[in-house]
C-alpha cells in the first residue's frame, strides 16, 4: 500500500532563505506527484504537478523535483516571504482501481519570519 | 473560472440528524472523491466516483454515503451523523485514469457533529 511521508513536519525560517521541503513515497509506480498549498482552514491550492516521466517542474520561485526511482521529491522555495507560510501537502497518483486517488503526505508546515 | 464549489462552508449539527455536503465541478471532470482531513492523520479518502453511477469505496467509508447521478455533482451524505464524523471535508476532482491532469479541490466544508 503507497505511503507517503514530509519531512519536517514543520519548519522555521527568516524571511529571505532558501528551503526545500521534502516528500517521500513507497510505491513508485505512479503517474504523477502534486505540490498543494494549504492555508490555515482553507481549501488546497494546487502549486505543481510533476507526471511519472519528469525530473522537475518550475513555477516562478518554486521549484519540484522527482526522482521516481528513489520515492522522493523536493520542493524548493527561493528567497522566502512571510506570505509563504503556510501547510504544503505532496500527494502522489498511483496505478490501480482508483486511478485517480492521490494519496495526501500529512504535511510540511511553513512559518518564515519577517 | 475552473472550480469546485461545496456547500455549506461551516455546518454544526446534532448527532442522528441526516444531512449532505454538496460538491459541484464545472470541469467535466470524470473523476471526484471525498476526503476528510483530521489533525495527525492527514487527508484520507471517503468515497470516489469514477464516473456518472459508478462509485467505490475509499479507505474511510464508515457512516457516509455517495452518489455521481450526474457528472458534475457528487453530494456527501451523513446518514447519522456523530461527534467521531467532526472533521475538515473536501471535495475533488480530476480526470481520471492515467491522465496526467491536476487534480481540484473545494474550499472544504467544517462540519461539527455534537
Amino acid at each position: 500500500k503507497q505511503e507517503v511521508t514530509q519531512i519536517p513536519a514543520a519548519l522555521s525560517v527568516p524571511e529571505g532563505e532558501n528551503l526545500v521541503l521534502n516528500c517521500s513515497f513507497t510505491d513508485s509506480a505512479i503517474y504523477n506527484l502534486q505540490w498543494f498549498r494549504q492555508d490555515p482552514g482553507k481549501g488546497l491550492t494546487s502549486l505543481l504537478l510533476i507526471q511519472s516521466s519528469q525530473r522537475e517542474q518550475t513555477s516562478g520561485r518554486l521549484n519540484a523535483s522527482l526522482d521516481k526511482s528513489s520515492g522522493r521529491s523536493t520542493l524548493y522555495i527561493a528567497a522566502s516571504q512571510p506570505g509563504d507560510s503556510a501547510t504544503y501537502l505532496c500527494a502522489v497518483k498511483g496505478y490501480g482501481g482508483s486511478q485517480g486517488n492521490l494519496i495526501f503526505g500529512k504535511g510540511t508546515k511553513l512559518s518564515v519570519k519577517p | 473560472e475552473a472550480q469546485v464549489t461545496q456547500n455549506p462552508r461551516y455546518l454544526i449539527t446534532v448527532t442522528g440528524k441526516k444531512l449532505t455536503v454538496t460538491c459541484s465541478q464545472n470541469m467535466n471532470h470524470e473523476y471526484m472523491s471525498w476526503y476528510r482531513q483530521d489533525p495527525g492523520l492527514g487527508l484520507r479518502q471517503i468515497y470516489y466516483s469514477m464516473n456518472v453511477e459508478v462509485t467505490d469505496k475509499g479507505d474511510v467509508p464508515e457512516g457516509y454515503k455517495v452518489s455521481r447521478k450526474e457528472k458534475r455533482n457528487f453530494p456527501l451524505i451523513l446518514e447519522s451523523p456523530s461527534p467521531n464524523q467532526t472533521s475538515l471535508y473536501f471535495c475533488a476532482s480530476s480526470f481520471g485514469g492515467p491522465l496526467n491532469t491536476e487534480a481540484f479541490f473545494g474550499q472544504g466544508t467544517r462540519l461539527t457533529v455534537v
